[in-house]
C-alpha cells in the first residue's frame, strides 16, 4: 500500500459521537486525500491537502473536518458523527504528478 | 465540475475470454485517466493510466483506449484469469484545482472458471 496506513482500521461508534481517523504515510508525498466508499458511487473526495496547514474541500465535505500539521499525517473528523457517515473511508497520496496510491480503508459503521 | 460515467456495473466472462470496461468524462480539457483495481477488503491500486496525448497504452494483459473527441477510454483485459475477479474503477483528472481525480462507480468482473 505505498507506504501508506490507516487507524484505526475498524470502528464502530454511536450518532453523535466525535471521530477522527488518521492517514499516515512513510513516503513524504506532498499530496494527501480522503475519500468514502459507497456501493453504487464509487470513491468520493472528502477533503485533500496540497501542503502541512495547505487543506481544501471536496465534493462531499459536509460533516467532515480535516488537518495537517505534519507531512506525514492527515486527520479527518467527525464532528458528531451520523449513519450517513458510515462508510469505508480510504486515504490517498500522490508526489504531485497525477498518480494517486490508496492505503488499506477504514470501515466506519455509525449506529 | 467533472462526471464520469462507467459501464457495465456488473461483468461476468469465462476464463480465457477478454473483458472490456467503458467510461465517458464530461470534462473535455481532463488529461489523465487511471485505473485501479480493487480486491475484496483492500484499498484500490492502480493497474495502468494513460495520458490525453496518447491513444492506447499496453501493459502485458491489459490495455487502455482513449478517444477525447468522444470523451471516451476503455479497459480491456485479455485472456481472462481468476485473478482478475475483482472490481475496477475508471477516473479522470480535473485540469483545474490540484491533482484531484473524479471515479466512476465501479464495475464487478467476475472470471467463470
Amino acid at each position: 500500500d505505498a507506504g501508506i496506513t490507516q487507524s484505526p482500521r475498524h470502528k464502530v461508534t454511536e450518532t453523535g459521537t466525535p471521530v477522527t481517523l488518521r492517514c499516515h504515510q512513510t513516503e513524504n508525498h506532498r499530496y494527501m486525500y480522503w475519500y468514502r466508499q459507497d456501493p453504487g458511487h464509487g470513491l468520493r473526495l472528502i477533503h485533500y491537502s496540497y501542503g502541512v496547514k495547505d487543506t481544501d474541500k471536496g465534493e462531499v465535505s459536509d460533516g467532515y473536518s480535516v488537518s495537517r500539521s505534519k507531512t506525514e499525517d492527515f486527520l479527518l473528523t467527525l464532528e458528531s458523527a451520523t449513519s450517513s457517515q458510515t462508510s469505508v473511508y480510504f486515504c490517498a497520496i500522490s508526489r504531485g504528478e497525477e498518480t494517486q496510491y490508496f492505503g488499506p480503508g477504514t470501515r466506519l459503521l455509525v449506529l | 465540475g467533472e462526471n464520469v460515467e462507467q459501464h457495465p456495473s456488473t461483468l461476468s466472462v469465462q476464463e480465457g475470454d477478454s473483458a472490456v470496461i467503458k467510461c465517458t468524462y464530461s470534462d473535455s480539457a481532463s488529461n489523465y485517466f487511471p485505473w485501479y483495481k480493487q480486491e475484496l477488503g483492500k484499498g484500490p491500486q492502480l493497474i495502468i493510466d494513460i495520458r490525453s496525448n496518447v491513444g492506447e497504452k499496453k501493459d502485458q494483459r491489459i490495455a487502455v483506449t482513449l478517444n477525447k473527441t468522444a470523451k471516451h477510454f476503455s479497459l480491456h483485459i485479455t485472456e481472462t484469469q481468476p485473478e482478475d475477479s475483482a472490481v475496477y474503477f475508471c477516473a479522470a483528472r480535473l485540469i483545474q484545482g490540484a491533482q484531484k481525480l473524479v471515479f466512476g462507480q465501479g464495475t464487478r468482473l467476475t472470471i467463470n472458471p
